[in-house]
């Protein structure tokens, strides 16, 4: 069965530090993965999207690696500050238009 | 751009009520727009896609007729949850695209309805 697999625990980390959030994915071949940001009691914020054909994506603090053949994703923050505390989901784009989401991953930086 | 808004923003209702949702995209039209539901520390789970002027496609396992979905504009589409048990509480996200599929289209979120029924 399809299954994306995102660290189910909280991450915790030092502002400073680089926080690395993994996206791990079975039985999908996706075109697109995408990352979002969610705060608690609010809607997905999207952050960055890298295709198939893409090994990186970089914006500003955020790298996003995108790995096929180990069908897994990284999401790297560099420099981490407390405001980027939040969860972090991963999705994947199933057939045309079709998003499905990863549970996220919890990240808290701690100043 | 490409604002997405919700109301309500939250609701809390008597179980048997119906509870309508809306979803605007405030300054693009949207030919394409998601309806998710996210429980406690769960994921989104796409309940049905809707495209402007035609019926919604319900995603496996969701009761079309408990979850009545209208997408009458490019710039509104509601969800109707009918006759709402505890169960049914629940955070609600809506999301909308600018074209109806084929390529990669960015989807924009809405800030999400939580509805409570007692």
């Amino acid at each position: 069965s399809q299954k994306i697999e995102q660290n189910s625990e909280a991450l915790n980390i030092q502002e400073g530090k680089t926080a690395t959030l993994t996206c791990n994915y079975t039985n999908y071949s996706p075109a697109y993965l995408q990352w979002y940001r969610q705060d608690p009691g609010r809607g997905p914020v999207f952050l960055l999207l890298i295709r198939e054909n893409e090994k990186e994506k970089r914006k500003e603090r955020l790298k996003v690696t995108f790995d096929t053949t180990l069908k897994q994703s990284l999401f790297h923050i560099t420099a981490s500050q407390p405001a980027d505390s939040a969860t972090y989901l991963c999705a994947l784009l199933s057939g045309t238009y079709k998003y499905i989401f990863g549970t996220g991953t919890r990240l808290k930086v701690l100043a | 751009g490409a604002v997405v808004s919700q109301h309500p923003s939250w609701v809390i209702c008597k179980s048997g009520t119906s509870v309508k949702i809306e979803c605007r995209s405030l300054d693009f039209q949207a030919t394409t727009m998601f309806w998710y539901r996210q429980f406690p520390k769960q994921s989104l789970m796409l309940m049905a896609t809707s495209n402007e002027g035609s019926k919604a496609t319900y995603e496996q396992g969701v009761e079309k007729d408990k979850f009545l979905i209208n997408h009458a504009s490019l710039t509104l589409s509601t969800l109707t949850v009918t006759s709402a048990h505890p169960e049914d509480s629940s955070f609600y996200i809506c999301s909308a695209s600018r074209t109806s599929g084929g390529t990669y289209n960015e989807q924009f979120f809405g800030p999400g309805t939580r509805l409570t029924v007692l």
